[in-house]
């Protein structure tokens, strides 16, 4: 089984640029999670998704952060304009259901902003 | 929101111990999952266990729901065994999975 794919491995933008990152889910998993992990700590949730559907963004900052699943596979984060704090690592997961089953992470996208 | 706590935040082992990692948790939860995050940053599923007890090789893991605490132990520990470990809980109330700090773990040859 093909795991969570996410692209690029590796950003480097200046401030006030915009960027954006792309997850492939695994094949049928109709959740899917955003998470943001800042060096030494625990990985934050941004966003979750029940196939295209929107389940919990109360922690994404909605006037710079933007997200979306379109027909319920793919989904792409995008930062504009970012922020020196915004350098993170930006892991995509997926599970079969919401709770219910396993959580699986892609590689994540490190973000650096100069 | 759920609070997670992991003890102890840092270990340091010598190949071959065993150790005990604990988590609790401030709510009744419905999921609970531990996850391997190695030094190259990629994070691994351990267990998916919001009761009871599961054995995968050298790890196993009990939780005891009722008094709000999860056990990850690890025993005849390697050097692959090394990164961080996180505890992950969730709860029906709020479909969010909230991670604790996580504990560093440094097995030496």
């Amino acid at each position: 089984e093909a795991g969570v794919a996410q692209s690029p491995r590796y950003k480097i933008i200046e401030k006030r640029q915009s960027v954006a990152f792309w997850c492939n889910p695994i094949s049928g998993h109709a959740t899917l999670y955003w998470y943001q992990q800042i060096l030494g700590q625990g990985p934050k949730l941004l966003i979750q998704f029940q196939n295209n559907g929107v389940v919990d963004d109360s922690q994404l900052p909605k006037d710079r952060f933007s997200a979306e699943r379109l027909k319920g596979v793919d989904s792409t984060l995008k930062i504009q304009p970012a922020k020196l704090e915004d350098s993170a690592v930006y892991l995509c997961a997926s599970s079969l259901v919401v709770l219910a089953s396993p959580l699986h992470f892609g590689n994540g996208t490190r973000l650096t902003v100069t | 929101g759920i609070q997670v706590e992991q003890s102890p935040p840092d270990l340091i082992l010598q190949e071959g111990a065993n150790s005990t990692l604990r988590c609790n948790f401030s709510d009744s939860v419905n999921n609970l999952q531990w996850f391997h995050q190695n030094p190259w940053g990629q994070l691994i599923n351990l267990f998916y266990i919001p009761s009871g007890t599961k054995q995968n090789g050298r790890l196993s893991a009990t939780t005891v729901a009722t008094e709000r605490y999860s056990l990850l132990y690890i025993s005849s520990s390697q050097t692959t065994d090394s990164g961080v470990y996180f505890c992950a809980v969730g709860t029906m109330d709020d479909y969010k999975l909230s991670f604790g700090a996580g504990t560093t773990v440094t097995v030496r040859a």
